[in-house]
């Protein structure tokens, strides 16, 4: 039972360039979230999803794009990184309010 | 502005003795949880708090949350080495799993030494 599922788990990007990080649950739950952790400011909520094909803007949503076009798919898209994008990410799933994580995603923006 | 207020930021302590970590709020949560998060991994739930007043327990760790369901704490009873990671806590303020995502505090590093 793999859970939450995040690629990749490291990446290097030079500031102006775009990638995007994939999130794959298996438990098939509704929500999707999108979330950064920075030293000092805990888990900030970017986006999130309520089912397929629907998403929404959480807390920090600027410079940040996503999709949810199948339901065990999240899709966090960065069009052009900058300095400030350097964090851990990390997605999760839900069905009735237990969160489940993925291991995270350590992005730096050079 | 932090919805959810964690204290203490970090905590060093002893093996052996006890502790108790806070997570405050103007806001009132259908539900609360705890998470623990551990070097390179993904927050773990621990435990959800749904009713006001409830106390939940598991093994050296209780829960509790507010009579006016504002407010948790943690209680950790003989801290050992391996409860060493950061705490979180996380409140939903619609029930049925969260409408727009949980709201996590900042958290709680908890370093419990030999």
């Amino acid at each position: 039972n793999a859970g939450v599922t995040q690629t990749p788990k490291f990446r290097v990007l030079k500031t102006g360039q775009s990638m995007t990080l994939l999130c794959a649950q298996d438990m098939n739950h509704e929500y999707m979230y999108w979330y950064r952790q920075d030293p000092g400011m805990g888990l900030r909520l970017i986006h999130y999803s309520v089912g397929e094909g629907t998403t929404a803007k959480g807390e920090v949503p600027d410079g940040y794009n996503v999709s949810r076009l199948k339901k065990q798919n999240f899709l966090l898209g960065l069009e052009s990184a900058a300095p400030s994008q350097t964090s851990v990410y990390f997605c999760a799933s839900s069905q009735g309010g237990e969160a489940f994580f993925g291991q995270g995603t350590r992005l730096t923006v050079v | 502005t932090q919805l959810l207020e964690q204290s203490p930021q970090f905590l060093s302590i002893q093996e052996g003795e006890n502790l108790t970590v806070y997570c405050n709020s103007s806001s009132v949560f259908s539900s609360l949880q705890w998470y623990r998060q551990e070097p390179g991994e993904g927050p773990v739930l621990l435990v959800t708090v749904v009713t006001g007043g409830e106390v939940k327990k598991l093994k050296r760790l209780t829960f509790q949350f507010g009579d006016a369901r504002k407010d948790s704490s943690l209680h950790i009873t003989a801290a050992q080495p391996g409860d060493t990671g950061l705490y979180l806590c996380a409140g939903a303020l619609y029930s049925g799993g969260g409408a727009d995502g949980l709201t996590f505090g900042k958290g709680t590093h908890l370093i419990i030494q030999p």
